[in-house]
């Protein structure tokens, strides 16, 4: 069965600083992948997918995320992180017949 | 470009009540998804629709039915409801595609439901 995980559940980072989100999936085929924002309270922003082709993808605010099949991963990234980033992190995969997986979400808290 | 809607965005019931959240997906999606999220949790898959019929079912408490009608939109019915229902509901859609290939679905704003 396919599967995300996230193994960070907390991650704090000064203003300014990089991060790196990590996510982990178990899926047999080629997957489809996605990282979300989430504000508290608020509904899912689509941060980028990756479907195919080149496996570095860039998306919106700044951010970017690399397919590595050998490692089944796909880490977000972004080289300086604004307080506005503080919010909950979802990756996700989808798979064919439109089955779509969830990871646990990781908890960002940017200091100032 | 159109997005897909819910209503209402927020609702507040008592115990034992019931409530109805719509869908409306954007237009020509014909697959409606149903998510819910509890506080501090990630969206979990309630169920699935593809031209009226349901696709798939996920972790959907019996209380719970949903339906999707023939101008693609979909509602969620709770009855008897509970304090642990109190949840962010979203509603996602795409094209069907079946096995072997993967549409991309897009979500909604969600409904917040508070149940006192």
């Amino acid at each position: 069965a396919q599967s995300v995980t996230q193994p960070d559940i907390h991650i704090t980072v000064s203003e300014g600083a990089s991060l790196e989100l990590r996510c982990n999936y178990s899926y047999g085929a080629t997957p489809y992948l996605f990282w979300y924002v989430q504000s508290p309270g608020q509904g899912l922003q689509l941060l980028l997918k990756y479907f195919s082709g080149d496996t570095l993808v860039q998306g919106i605010k700044g951010f970017e995320a690399e397919f590595k099949r050998s490692q089944s991963s796909f880490n977000l990234r972004k080289p300086s992180v604004h307080w506005s980033d503080a919010a909950e992190y979802f990756c996700a995969v989808g798979s064919t017949g439109n089955q779509f997986y969830f990871g646990t979400g990781t908890s960002l808290t940017v200091i100032p | 470009a159109a997005g897909v809607i819910q209503s209402p965005r927020h609702l507040i019931k008592e115990k034992r009540e019931t409530a109805t959240l719509k869908c409306y997906p954007i237009p020509r999606h014909d697959t409606v998804y149903w998510y819910q999220q509890g506080p501090g949790q990630d969206p979990q898959f309630l169920i699935s629709f593809y031209e009226k019929m349901q696709s798939d079912k996920g972790s959907i408490p019996d209380r719970f039915s949903a339906q999707q009608f023939s101008d693609y939109h979909s509602e969620l019915n709770m009855s008897s409801l509970e304090l642990g229902d109190s949840a962010l509901y979203f509603c996602a859609s795409s094209t069907w595609t079946g096995e072997g290939s993967y549409n991309e679905q897009f979500f909604g704003p969600g409904t917040r439901l508070t149940v006192l």
